[in-house]
């Protein structure tokens, strides 16, 4: 049983350019987060799938962020000219539906963006 | 934004000695839940506990739940140096929200030998 995935683990990148990171969450869980992450802070939320709708939007999720689960499955999280504030770890997560365990989420290793 | 502050923000202990972390929130809750991060890595859950419980235990670990005080308590006892990492709380909503988890500032510990 293979657990949440993200891919990269490490991103640089300059002032301006986009981005995208990808998740791959524990096969049949139906929901999928995305949080973000600063150095000394705890994670924040900035969006959620339940299955491929996004039912959520934090808003720290600004006009240049996007995130998509076309099939239900994987998830991209993708961000336009970034700023050097978007420097920090993105952290996917996955969980259940429909039982107690719901609750629970399961965390994958995060993407640290550096943006110079 | 943060739910809440956790207390103490660092936590140095030796090995073999009890660590107690706690956790204050600010609104009406579902549940509470103490996760695990290593440096620089994902987080690792490693208990919940609802709003209707009181205390609960998982191996070395105790939590509690206050309420009426909106705060929380995570003792893990018999520490050791793999137990060093930064340890969250994280609150969910009573409803709606999709049970997405508000994390605290979080505390790091340190267990030496």
């Amino acid at each position: 049983d293979t657990g949440v995935s993200q891919d990269p683990r490490h991103k640089i990148t300059k002032r301006g350019q986009n981005v995208t990171f990808r998740c791959d969450p524990i096969s049949e869980h139906n929901r999928l987060y995305w949080y973000r992450q600063t150095l000394g802070q705890g994670p924040e939320f900035l969006t959620y799938f339940q299955n491929e709708a996004q039912l959520e939007k934090s808003r720290l999720l600004s006009d240049r962020f996007s995130a998509e689960r076309p099939k239900g499955s994987f998830s991209t999280l993708e961000i336009q000219r970034t700023e050097q504030g978007d420097s920090a770890m993105y952290l996917c997560a996955s969980s259940p539906l429909g039982s107690a365990s719901t609750d629970t989420q399961y965390f994958g290793p995060g993407t640290r963006l550096t943006v110079l | 934004s943060q739910q809440g502050e956790e207390d103490p923000q660092a936590l140095s202990i030796q090995e073999g000695e009890n660590a107690t972390m706690n956790c204050s929130y600010k609104t009406s809750i579902n549940n509470l839940q103490w996760y695990r991060q290593n440096s620089g890595r994902g987080l690792v859950h490693l208990i919940l506990i609802r709003s209707n419980e009181r205390e609960k235990h998982s191996g070395r670990l105790r939590v509690t739940l206050d309420t009426s005080k909106k705060s929380s308590s995570l003792l893990i006892t018999a520490s050791r140096a793999a137990d060093t990492a930064s340890y969250f709380c994280a609150t969910v909503l009573p409803t709606g929200g999709g049970n997405k988890l508000t994390f605290g500032t979080g505390t790091q510990l340190k267990v030496e030998l």
